[in-house]
């Protein structure tokens, strides 16, 4: 079936590490995202990609890291300078970046740092 | 800028009452598009619907609906016959360029109405 994969669903990690995120689809999209999700709160986005080997900064990159090696995976380092870490990434993706293109998102991981 | 407005932040029904969900938007743009996404407590954001500026019909899918008012700025979303099932965060979304002129759009969520349906 295609869709939108997000690995681990839970993470723990002490602060003043880095730690990456794993999102991969295999919908042929070109477009891919990350957001982020804090209790009460909507979406902001942290990153998006237009197509392999780009991506764009979003609202919210500061302390946020990502690469587009493949058009299959886009995944996301949340390093040591991102001072509130906690909280529920997702990752989605979109056919592309026109108007019209709707997004599709993964599970989502909880991230939980110590 | 733009803005989604979600005022509800908490709404809890008895099962099969029915219930709306109010989402307001601002934008300058005069072509945009407007969506609709449930997030079950699993967390995994689910696309609804997507409706476009120039389409201002109401749509109907099953015990869903959705009214769009351009003349108010709000696409609110009704649920008929409420089921426990339909528990969730609901968000509203807005697309639209980046900047003025471009060819890269973005989405901006509301900060979602939580639906508790109760048994």
């Amino acid at each position: 079936d295609g869709g939108i994969t997000q690995s681990p669903k839970y993470l723990f990690r002490k602060e003043g590490q880095n730690v990456t995120l794993s999102c991969e689809q295999n919908l042929n999209h070109d477009a891919m995202y990350w957001y982020r999700q804090d209790p009460g709160q909507g979406l902001r986005l942290i990153y998006y990609s237009q197509i392999v080997n780009d991506f764009q900064k979003g609202d919210i990159a500061e302390g946020y890291s990502v690469s587009r090696e493949k058009k299959e995976s886009f995944p996301l380092t949340v390093t040591s300078a991102q001072k509130n870490p906690t909280a529920f990434y997702l990752c989605a993706s979109s056919i592309g970046v026109s108007l019209t293109d709707t997004q599709y998102f993964g599970p989502g991981t909880r991230l939980t740092v110590l | 800028a733009q803005k989604v407005t979600q005022a509800q932040t908490e709404i809890s029904v008895v099962e099969k009452e029915d219930v709306t969900l109010d989402c307001v938007y601002e934008t300058r743009d005069t072509t945009y598009y407007l969506f609709w996404y449930k997030q079950p407590p699993s967390g995994e954001l689910v696309f609804l619907i997507r409706r476009n500026s120039f389409d201002e019909q109401n749509e109907i899918s099953g015990r869903y609906s959705w009214n769009f008012q351009k003349s108010t700025s709000s696409f609110n979303f009704t649920i008929t016959a409420s089921q426990v099932v339909d528990s969730a965060v609901y968000f509203c979304a807005l697309s639209e360029a980046w900047n003025s002129g471009g060819s890269n759009y973005k989405l901006t969520f509301g900060k979602g109405t939580l639906l508790t349906v109760n048994p």
